[in-house]
């Protein structure tokens, strides 16, 4: 599975846009990009995903480079209740392990009034 | 039901016991995954059922960790003697696979296990 880069923390001002880097230099051609987020005490929780062109949804735009080599998540309205550990994940393409998400440290996100 | 379900919510265990979590999937998922979370840690993939292909098994930590499922459904992940270092919270997530490229991954609650 490609591995994936994140910065261990970083901080918001509420209402402001935040946005989540993540390096995934050895991506391959077929694999999606993820981004989970797990609040305190709870099991993560999707956001959104994609392959190759920029995705929105209702939470959250992910932002992926021409070369796939790196993505931003963009949550464009922060709230407190968006304080969490953000994965970025890259989905096994094929083989046995089609499916399995594999978790990295991830990027503790700190929202703060 | 609508979400991963998952029981108990928490086990409290003495070391050397063994020990049953179970996992009630989304119905209709294929795809079945189990994670363990150590405190402060990220999570640590464990176990992979797809349909009826063999699971992948490469993440379990010893053969004192193992996992069924039962009819494509309901999973059950068995720790036999149990020690310290098993102390945890267990992830059950479920998923379609096959349609498509593009499916998400839904989480349970999660078991917390206090081995002591």
């Amino acid at each position: 599975d490609a591995k994936t880069t994140q910065p261990p923390s970083m901080d918001c001002a509420e209402g402001r846009a935040a946005n989540l880097p993540c390096n995934h230099s050895t991506i391959s051609g077929n694999e999606y990009v993820y981004w989970y987020r797990q609040i305190h005490s709870q099991g993560p929780q999707y956001i959104i995903h994609g392959l190759k062109n920029n995705e929105t949804n209702e939470m959250a735009s992910l932002i992926i480079t021409e070369d796939r080599k790196s993505s931003t998540l963009i949550l464009p309205h922060a709230t407190l209740r968006d304080t969490a550990v953000y994965y970025c994940i890259v989905r096994a393409a094929g083989g046995t392990s089609y499916g399995k998400l594999t978790f990295g440290q991830g990027t503790i996100l700190t929202v703060h009034p | 039901g609508a979400g991963v379900s998952q029981s108990p919510s928490n086990k409290v265990t003495e070391k050397g016991k063994d020990v049953e979590l179970r996992c009630d999937p989304i119905s209709g998922h294929t795809a079945l995954y189990w994670y363990r979370q150590s405190l402060g840690q990220g999570l640590e993939f464990l176990i992979y059922f797809q349909g009826n292909s063999a699971p992948d098994k490469s993440g379990l930590p010893s053969d004192r960790f193992s996992a069924e499922r039962t009819g494509g459904s309901v999973s059950t992940l068995t720790i036999q003697r149990t020690q310290q270092e098993d102390s945890a919270v267990y992830l059950c997530a479920s998923s379609l696979v096959g349609q498509g490229d593009s499916y998400g991954y839904t989480f349970g609650s999660g078991t917390r296990l206090t081995v002591v």
